[in-house]
């Protein structure tokens, strides 16, 4: 069974502030894909990144970067110098290497503050 | 960017109808998904549809609901008689043969009444 796990459910900022969101995974398969997406208020999800179970490096988009370790079972995603325009929920979700559904993870709304 | 279009953006249905909700995924995918999320909850998988069947489905995905392709651009999704429960915005997805990549539309929203 495949489960993911985001602790916080909700996170309020001030604008500039730095924000890491946490996800930690759990699945017993070797080779696995682990998901960000943005939900905004409008209520579309929208990817913003994916990683496979053998890539460990980090990774960083604009303000954005992704902490992934395995050891942990954990994939952390931080913002920095968030913006009011960052506001939204955001899933971390996992699929496994057989089979093609995605397990999301409850979300965590950020708030944005200006 | 190609996308996935989903239609309605949001209907209203009373309890017992049936509902058809459409998408059109993206021309050269093969694979297509629905995927459910109740108000203010998480996103839950339905189904996953390959070659013109089922490949996987949920819990969730019960005798009420159906999926099918009808043609060669939509898929569809009907709850046959709907519940109150089955309140929730429904979201396509589809993917290609060989990359892992899932392409989300904007979602119907199902309210039951």
């Amino acid at each position: 069974a495949q489960k993911v796990t985001q602790a916080q459910t909700e996170i309020s900022v001030v604008e500039k502030e730095d924000v890491t969101l946490d996800c930690v995974y759990e699945t017993r398969d070797t080779t696995y894909y682990l998901f960000w997406y943005k939900q905004p208020p409008s209520g579309e999800l929208v990817f913003l990144i994916r990683r496979n179970s053998f890539d460990e490096q980090n990774e960083i988009s604009g303000r954005y970067s992704w902490n992934f370790q395995k050891s942990t079972s954990s994939f952390n995603f931080t913002i920095t110098a968030s913006q009011v325009v960052d506001s939204a929920v955001y899933f971390c979700a996992l699929r496994g290497g057989a089979g093609n559904m995605l397990t999301f993870g409850g979300g965590t709304r950020l708030m944005v503050k200006p | 960017e190609p996308e996935v279009t989903q239609t309605p953006s949001h209907q209203v249905t009373q309890m017992g109808q049936e509902v058809i909700l459409r998408c059109v995924p993206i021309s050269n995918h093969l694979y297509f998904y629905w995927y459910r999320q109740i108000l203010g909850q998480k996103v839950e998988f339905l189904v996953s549809f390959y070659n013109n069947e089922i490949s996987e489905k949920s819990e969730i995905f019960d005798d009420q609901f159906s999926v099918e392709r009808p043609d060669g651009s939509n898929f569809t999704l009907k709850i046959r008689s709907t519940k109150l429960e089955d309140s929730a915005m429904y979201f396509c997805a589809s993917s290609s043969a060989g990359t892992l990549g899932y392409t989300f539309g904007s979602g119907t929203r199902l309210t039951v009444v």
